[in-house]
């Protein structure tokens, strides 16, 4: 599909461990974005890491940007039970500037 | 909160009925995306507004269709609805067409079709 593919599509650990999420893309994108979404409500805006950037952190999130392999992965370290939501990662793509999500990565974080 | 909000929360309307949802951008935004997501499922792209015209427009038939205000909120119209349109219908506000810079989505409206 256009949109790539994010992995896993879920993933369960125990508070403090760190997650880390996947999200490849099939054509050049101007940037990429990381949701969360708590229960199907709103999507949250995590970080935008544009396509010449290479990492960007913010508190205990850090995304990553590897345009040659098309990928971008997001690590969340010394998780917490809050944390427990679906992450998206959604593709800017260039010449039409819509985004584009996948599917999803459903986390779970068991106290 | 990002600034963005829609009306209602929720609504029930029956199958062939027709609905119009809202979307408030946040301030100094001209530009709105509109998303349908089923349950379980990422987000789906409907189409997109600047400065009241559309750019760009999803997999969806025409009797998904849209129109965006001078004060740059939006509406989103649904005809003769059917049982498969049940979903959370997002929006979502950016700054300026192209500046690369962060959509921030409303709570959405809980659309349900008996």
């Amino acid at each position: 599909s256009q949109q790539g593919e994010e992995d896993p599509q879920a993933l369960s650990i125990q508070e403090g461990e760190n997650a880390t999420m996947n999200c490849s893309y099939k054509t050049s994108i101007n940037n990429l974005q990381w949701y969360r979404q708590n229960s199907g409500r709103g999507l949250v805006h995590l970080i935008l890491i544009r396509s010449n950037e290479r990492e960007k952190h913010s508190g205990r999130l850090r995304v990553t940007l590897d345009t040659s392999k098309k990928s971008s992965s997001l690590l969340i370290t010394a998780s917490r039970a809050a944390d427990t939501a679906s992450y998206f990662c959604a593709r800017e793509y260039t010449g039409g500037f819509k985004t584009i999500f996948g599917a999803g990565t459903r986390l779970f974080v068991k106290a | 909160e990002t600034g963005v909000t829609q009306s209602p929360t929720h609504l029930i309307k029956t199958r062939g009925q027709q609905v119009t949802l809202r979307c408030s951008s946040q301030s100094g935004h001209n530009t709105v995306s509109w998303y349908q997501q089923a349950l379980g499922q990422g987000p789906q792209f409907i189409f997109q507004y600047y400065r009241e015209e559309e750019n760009g427009r999803g997999n969806f038939p025409p009797r998904f269709s849209g129109l965006q205000f001078p004060n740059y909120s939006s509406e989103l119209n649904v005809n003769a609805l059917e049982l498969d349109d049940s979903a959370l219908y997002l929006c979502a506000s950016s700054l300026e067409l192209g500046l690369n810079t962060e959509a921030f989505f409303g709570q959405g409206t809980r659309l349900t079709v008996v």
